[in-house]
Order: C-alpha cells, then structure tokens, then sequence
C-alpha cells in the first residue's frame, strides 16, 4: 500500500463550482500535512498547511482526519487559473522526509 | 529573499557522462530535499539533507547516485554514467527545519542523449 494515496482524476468541473479532493495516508504517526499545487511542467507550490482544527484561506479549505487518516481539500467558486495537480503532503514520522501523492488533475471549463 | 535557486534549468548529457545538479536553500534554510519527477508522474523523495548530514537516502538508488550538502556552498545531487533513464526532473526543496512548510526551486531538466 502506498503511504499516500489520492485519486488521479481527471476532476472536470464548471466554472464556479465546489469541488473537494481527498488523499488518504497509511502512517498514523504522520505528523505533518500540506496541500501543493503543481502546474504542467512547474515546480511544486506550497498551497496551504493541514492543521488539526482545519484552516481555511480565502476559497480554499483543508481538513485533516486523524482517526480515518485522511485529509481534504474544497475549492469553491472554481475559477479557471485552479486548474493544475493538486499533491497531498505527509511527512514521514521518522526523519520528516516530506511524502508526496501523485495528485489529482482538476481541469475548470469555461 | 530569493527563493530556492536550482541550475542548471535544463542539462544535456550523453550516456556515460556525469550529471551535477546544484540548489540553493531559500536564506536560512538549513534542511534540503530532492526529488525526481518522470513525464506524467509524481514526484519520488530521493535524499534528505541538512548541513554537512545526510539524514535519509532511501530513495536514492544504490549506484551511481550521491548527494551532499556542505558546510559552505550548494547542495550537489551528482549522476555518474548516466543512462537514459535517468532523464527525468529533478527538484529541490528547502525548509527551515523539518517538518515545516518546504518550498521549490524550478527543477533542473536533464535529458540523457
């Protein structure tokens, strides 16, 4: 079993739209969890952190699970720049080494 | 305050040649990490580092991989005798200590020829 899983997609959603993306993680010691974006052929960019109570920046949301260890992400009112991978982010409970999904494609149609 | 700072962008080698990919921790930084990213796929954890320690290689392959993070100076991730296998993206990331946020430098693209 991976360490950590998410649905590859593709998400083809509305302009405007809710959309959400779980990512599930085999390591109940997983300490650490992010949300990264990854454009076509870009570097991976830090979209927000997991926190325990949630946390929320602008349209976006992130949930974190321990007891079913997953994590999630809603995107509402979808614009068509959110279009790219979204990667799921753990970290290793060992040596903190940073664990990446291998994302899910959101495409927002015009 | 740059951010992660990777060169070369792109690197053309021929089989056999050695492979040597610099990256520059955003200032105060002191932990680096690399990956490897093939066309259409995730991205693999390679090594972790902090300043003059390797802290986790498991996802470095046995041969002709190494990395190392000086006093002084860049992060190096070195290929020897490169195959065309080893074409593939290559990132590296900083964070100020671990397991906090980590951010990206733009890759190094290598292509074996």
């Amino acid at each position: 079993r991976k360490e950590v899983e998410q649905d590859p997609g593709p998400f083809n959603v509305p302009e405007g739209a809710t959309v959400a993306f779980n990512c599930t993680y085999s390591n109940s010691a997983s300490q650490s969890f992010f949300w990264y974006r990854q454009d076509c052929r870009k570097e991976p960019k830090l979209l927000m952190s997991v926190y325990s109570s949630g946390n929320e920046d602008g349209r976006f949301t992130a949930q974190l699970n321990r007891a079913s260890q997953y994590i999630s992400l809603l995107i509402r009112d979808s614009k068509l720049s959110d279009s790219a991978t979204y990667l799921c982010v753990v970290t290793h409970s060992g040596t903190y080494k940073y664990i990446f999904g291998t994302g899910t494609r959101l495409k927002v149609l015009a | 305050n740059a951010g992660v700072m990777q060169n070369p962008r792109h690197l053309v080698r021929r089989r056999g040649q050695e492979a040597r990919l610099r990256c520059s921790p955003m200032k105060g930084h002191s932990h680096v990490y690399w990956y490897r990213q093939l066309p259409e796929e995730g991205l693999k954890f390679m090594v972790y580092l902090q300043k003059e320690n390797i802290i986790d290689e498991s996802g470095m392959p046995k041969e002709r991989f190494s990395a190392e993070f000086p006093k002084e100076g860049p992060s190096i991730l070195r290929i020897q005798q490169v195959v065309r296998g080893d074409s593939a993206a290559y990132f590296c990331a900083s964070s100020p200590s671990a397991p906090a946020e980590a951010f990206f430098g733009q890759g190094t693209r290598l292509t074996v020829v």
